[in-house]
């Protein structure tokens, strides 16, 4: 089967750096995606990595292994705003997103 | 610009009632789909459909219909509702080719 596995929930504090982990099995990849939810909203793009490496954008950053079947998001200087569920998908062989059941992040002061 | 708006917001429904769920995109995106979200899981297709005229299945179909008469619309029918069919509906979008998916603000439903 299927699946999309990353930490149910984590902790840190305001203006630290955070490492969200991903690992994925699926039938076929075709990319793999991050997205952040807030509480009662949906959910808004925040990465994409199809090839192996590091994704930079800004604060954040999203890094692929693909032999691994492996990713992660790194949000540096963490701001308060960035208390939000963070989920990790791949698309198929189908071109089907797969989605993990998320990641909530707690930001202290 | 509105993106992709869904309705109702949300909605209380007896067990057995027929309910659609409505989403509308301005983007002119040509591929939709409508997710289901449950407390614990993640997302889960219920339906696509990669153009106007065309629709598939997604990993949770049972219960649920859809139709896609032009590129806007892409209506959700749950034609006889049951308990286990509550959830958070949302509808999202994306262009041909392009990877990012757009999402609608969501459906809550009740089933009682």
């Amino acid at each position: 089967g299927q699946n999309i596995d990353q930490p149910t929930e984590m902790t840190a504090t305001e203006g630290a750096i955070v490492q969200i982990n991903c690992t994925y099995q699926t039938s076929g990849f075709n990319g793999l995606f991050w997205y952040q939810q807030h509480a009662g909203e949906a959910p808004t793009f925040l990465s994409y990595n199809v090839l192996d490496g590091l994704e930079e954008k800004g604060r954040f950053s999203s890094f692929l292994s693909r032999s691994k079947g492996y990713s992660y998001l790194l949000l540096k200087e963490l701001q308060m705003k960035d208390s939000a569920s963070y989920l990790c998908a791949v698309k198929d062989s189908n071109y089907q997103l797969i989605w993990g059941a998320g990641t909530k992040l707690i930001i202290k002061p | 610009i509105a993106g992709i708006t869904q309705a109702p917001t949300s909605q209380i429904l007896a067990a057995g009632r027929r309910m659609t769920l409505r989403c509308t995109q301005d983007m002119r995106h040509n591929a939709m789909y409508w997710y289901r979200q449950d407390l614990g899981l993640g997302l889960r297709l219920i339906h696509y459909s990669n153009t106007a005229g065309t629709t598939g299945k997604g990993e949770v179909p049972d219960g649920y219909s859809v139709s896609r008469a032009n590129t806007d619309d892409f209506p959700l029918t749950l034609a006889s509702a049951v308990p286990s069919q509550t959830s958070v509906y949302f509808c999202a979008s994306s262009e041909k080719g392009i990877n990012e998916q757009f999402f609608g603000p969501g459906t809550r439903l009740t089933v009682l």
